[in-house]
C-alpha cells in the first residue's frame, strides 16, 4: 500500500504571496490533518478534515484554509504569507473506524516552505 | 491545556549504549493516548508507539521499550544498544480521547544521534 505522499516538496515565496499544499492520503485513510514544523520545534496541528469537512481546528489563523476531497486528498492553502510560515509543513492520514479512539497517523515527508 | 515536556533538546551517544529519552505531560482528562514518534533525516513522521492512559503496562520492542509511569506523568523511551541507525528526532506527543482526533500535542523533540 501506498503513503501519505505531499507535494511540492519544497517551495520558496515571497511575503503577501499565497501558497496551496498538497496531499494524497494513504490508501484506505479518510480522514486527514495537517500539522505545522517550525524549525527545531515539535509539529503544530492546523486542522484536520473528515467527510470533506473540516472537524477539529488548531490556533491558526483564518488565512490557514484547507479542502478535503472525495477521493480524501487534500490541500492547504495559506493566504498572505508571512515570513514566520516559513516551516515543514506535514499531512497525515488515518482511518477514523469504530471506536478505537485516538488514531495512529501516517504522515508524509512534508512540503518546506520558505517565505522570503 | 495538554502540554508536553521533553527537556533534552539534544543526545549524543556511542554506539551499542543504552540512551533514555525522557517526556512529561499535563493534561487534565482522565483519558487519552500517549505516542512516540521518530522523524529522521527524511522529515517524515514514523509511528513508533501508542499508549492509552488505562494501560501502565511497560512495553518492550526489541531493542526498544517503553515506561509509562501515570503518578509522574511520564512516559520515557528507552533504546538498548543502541545503533548507528537509531539516529534521528525523536517526538513525544499527546492526544485527547475522542474518537477519530488526529489532535497530537507534541513536545519539541530529542536529537538523538549515535556516533560509530
Amino acid at each position: 500500500e501506498t503513503g501519505v505522499t505531499q507535494s511540492p516538496t519544497h517551495l520558496i515565496k515571497t511575503r503577501g504571496q499565497q501558497v496551496t499544499l498538497r496531499c494524497s492520503s494513504q490508501s484506505g485513510h479518510n480522514t486527514v490533518s495537517w500539522y505545522q514544523q517550525a524549525l527545531g520545534q515539535g509539529p503544530q496541528f492546523i486542522f484536520q478534515y473528515y467527510r470533506e469537512e473540516e472537524n477539529g481546528r488548531g490556533n491558526f489563523p483564518p488565512r490557514f484554509s484547507g479542502l478535503q476531497f472525495p477521493n480524501y486528498s487534500s490541500e492547504l492553502n495559506v493566504n498572505a504569507l508571512e515570513l514566520d510560515d516559513s516551516a515543514l509543513y506535514l499531512c497525515a492520514s488515518s482511518l477514523l473506524a469504530g471506536s478505537s479512539g485516538a488514531n495512529v497517523l501516517t504522515f508524509g515527508a512534508g512540503s518546506r516552505l520558505t517565505v522570503l | 491545556a495538554q502540554k508536553v515536556t521533553q527537556a533534552q533538546t539534544e543526545i549524543s551517544v556511542v554506539e551499542k549504549e543504552d540512551v533514555t529519552l525522557d517526556c512529561v505531560y499535563e493534561t487534565r482528562d482522565t483519558t487519552y493516548y500517549l505516542f512516540w514518534y521518530k522523524q529522521p533525516p527524511s522529515g517524515e513522521l514514523v509511528f513508533l508507539i501508542r499508549r492509552n492512559s488505562f494501560d501502565e503496562q511497560n512495553e518492550i520492542s526489541g531493542r526498544y521499550s517503553w515506561n509509562f509511569q501515570k503518578s509522574t506523568s511520564s512516559f520515557n523511551f528507552t533504546i538498548t544498544a543502541s545503533q548507528v541507525v537509531d539516529s534521528a528526532v525523536y517526538f513525544c506527543a499527546l492526544s485527547p480521547e475522542i474518537q477519530g482526533a488526529q489532535k497530537l500535542v507534541f513536545g519539541q523533540g530529542t536529537r538523538l544521534t549515535i556516533n560509530p
